[in-house]
């Protein structure tokens, strides 16, 4: 069965570095493209950046632009998520999820809090 | 501000039909991408709800129905059940975004 399993969250001050991972397994990982979602305690969804297949296509969003790197290592079928100059928005639960490129999410890992606070 | 506008709340008594509408614009929704729609049960992860505007992923009943039109989408539930009471989010993506991926803000659907 397909299993997304998120890791790396925590509390870390602002303009504090971490880095995200999500192990994956049950399914051919290097055909699909990956996300990271994160959700804002009480707040909605927003699609942080996603990667192709290959790794050879990256989009941010403006909110993270310059500051998050995505990137895959489709050897050892993990996504990851280096995070830096957090800032107190960036506050959230962050959770990967697989697609092909313009269609659904079809499955979503568990989630992993990070927490940005002096 | 989200880029798909959904209402932020709706409710209905057990057994009756509610709507969700999410409402886009023409480089998004109305250029042609298809909406797929989550439900967001309490302190769990979001889980496709339904896929290219109108399928529904296995094991979903068909109580959960979906339609597109123009820059405008909607998620029709019948036979409301308390199961039912959740967040539920329209996504899209916007080719004017560089990010491309959009979601709606989210309805909370409450069962009376």
């Amino acid at each position: 069965q397909v299993q997304l399993v998120e890791s790396g969250g925590g509390l870390v001050k602002p303009g504090g570095s971490l880095r995200l991972s999500c192990a994956a397994s049950g399914f051919t990982f290097s055909d699909y493209y990956m996300s990271w979602i994160r959700q804002a305690p009480g707040k909605g969804l927003e699609c942080v950046s996603h990667i192709s297949s290959s790794g050879s296509t990256i989009n941010y969003a403006d909110s993270v632009k310059g500051r998050f790197t995505i990137y895959r290592d489709n050897a050892k079928k993990s996504l990851y998520l280096q995070m830096n100059s957090l800032r107190a928005e960036d506050t959230a639960v962050y959770y990967c999820a697989r697609s092909q490129w313009g269609s659904d999410f079809d499955y979503w890992g568990q989630g992993t809090l990070v927490t940005v606070s002096s | 501000q989200s880029v798909l506008t959904q209402p932020p709340s709706v409710s209905g008594a057990p057994g009756q039909r509610v709507t969700i509408s999410c409402t886009g614009s023409s480089s998004n929704i109305g250029a042609g991408y298809d909406v797929h729609w989550y439900q967001q049960l309490p302190g769990t992860a979001p889980k496709l709800l339904m896929f290219g505007n109108s399928n529904r992923p296995s094991g979903v009943p068909d109580r959960f129905s979906g339609s597109k039109s123009g820059t405008s989408a909607s998620l029709a539930i019948t036979g409301l059940q308390a199961e039912d009471e959740a967040d539920y989010y329209c996504q899209s993506y916007d080719g004017s975004l560089s990010g491309y991926v959009v979601f709606g803000g989210g309805t909370k659907l409450t069962v009376l």
